[in-house]
C-alpha cells in the first residue's frame, strides 16, 4: 500500500508571496490533517479535513488554509508569507475514526522563506 | 503552554540494554496516547498507541505504560538496537479528535 505523498519536496519562496502544497493519503484514508514543524515550536497541528470538510482547526493566522477534494487530496495554501512561515509541513492521513486510528505521516514539504 | 512535556531531550543508551523515554501531560481530557518515530528528513512513524482505558499495551520490543493519576507514560524499548537511534515523540488526543498535540521530542541514541 503507497503511504502519504507530499509534493514538492522542498520549496523555495520570497516574503509576500503564497504557496500551495498537495498532499495524497493512504487510499482508504478520508481524514487528512497537516501540522507544521520548527525547532523551535515542534510539531504544531494546522487543520483537519474529514470528506471535504474542515473538521478541526489550530492556533494558525487566517493566512494558512487548506481544503480537500472528493478523492481525500489535500491542498495547503499560504499567502503572504513571511520568514517565521519557514518550516516543514507534514500532512498525515488516517482513517478518520479517532482513537484507535493513527495518523500516517508523509515525509513532509520542506518551505523555506527569504 | 505545552500540554505534553518530554522533559528530555537526549537519550543513550548501550545496544541490547533497555531505552525508557518518558512523557508527561498536563490535560486531563487526553484519552488517547501515541508514540512516533522519526528519522532525519522523514516524516514521523507511529510506533504504538495506548487508550486511557488501559495501563499497559505491548508490540514486539515496545511497550508503553500510562498512569493516568500521574498523567505520566513511557515508552519501553528492550532489547534497544542502534537502528533504533532517532527522535521520539508522544502525542495525545482527547474525545476521539484527529488532532494531536505533540512533545517536544527525545532524541535516542544507542550506541553498539
Amino acid at each position: 500500500k503507497a503511504g502519504v505523498t507530499q509534493t514538492p519536496r522542498y520549496l523555495i519562496k520570497t516574503r509576500g508571496q503564497q504557496v500551495t502544497l498537495s498532499c495524497s493519503p493512504i487510499s482508504g484514508h478520508r481524514s487528512v490533517s497537516w501540522y507544521q514543524q520548527t525547532p523551535g515550536q515542534g510539531l504544531q497541528f494546522l487543520f483537519e479535513y474529514f470528506s471535504e470538510t474542515q473538521r478541526n482547526k489550530g492556533n494558525f493566522p487566517g493566512r494558512f488554509s487548506g481544503r480537500q477534494f472528493s478523492n481525500s487530496r489535500s491542498e495547503m495554501n499560504v499567502s503572504t508569507l513571511e520568514l517565521g512561515d519557514s518550516a516543514l509541513y507534514l500532512c498525515a492521513s488516517s482513517l478518520g475514526a479517532g482513537a484507535g486510528s493513527p495518523l500516517h505521516f508523509g515525509n513532509g514539504t520542506r518551505l523555506t522563506v527569504t | 503552554d505545552q500540554q505534553v512535556k518530554q522533559n528530555s531531550p537526549s537519550l543513550s543508551v548501550q545496544e541490547g540494554r533497555i531505552s525508557i523515554l518518558n512523557c508527561d501531560y498536563t490535560n486531563s481530557m487526553f484519552d488517547y496516547f501515541l508514540w512516533y518515530k522519526k528519522y532525519p528528513a522523514e516524516g514521523p512513524t507511529f510506533l504504538i498507541s495506548i487508550s486511557s482505558i488501559k495501563d499497559k499495551n505491548e508490540d514486539g520490543r515496545f511497550t508503553v505504560f500510562l498512569n493516568k493519576s500521574a498523567k505520566h507514560l513511557s515508552l519501553h524499548i528492550v532489547p534497544s538496537q542502534p537502528g533504533d537511534s532517532a527522535v521520539y515523540f508522544c502525542a495525545a488526543s482527547d474525545g476521539g479528535s484527529e488532532k494531536l498535540v505533540f512533545g517536544k521530542g527525545t532524541k535516542l541514541t544507542v550506541n553498539p
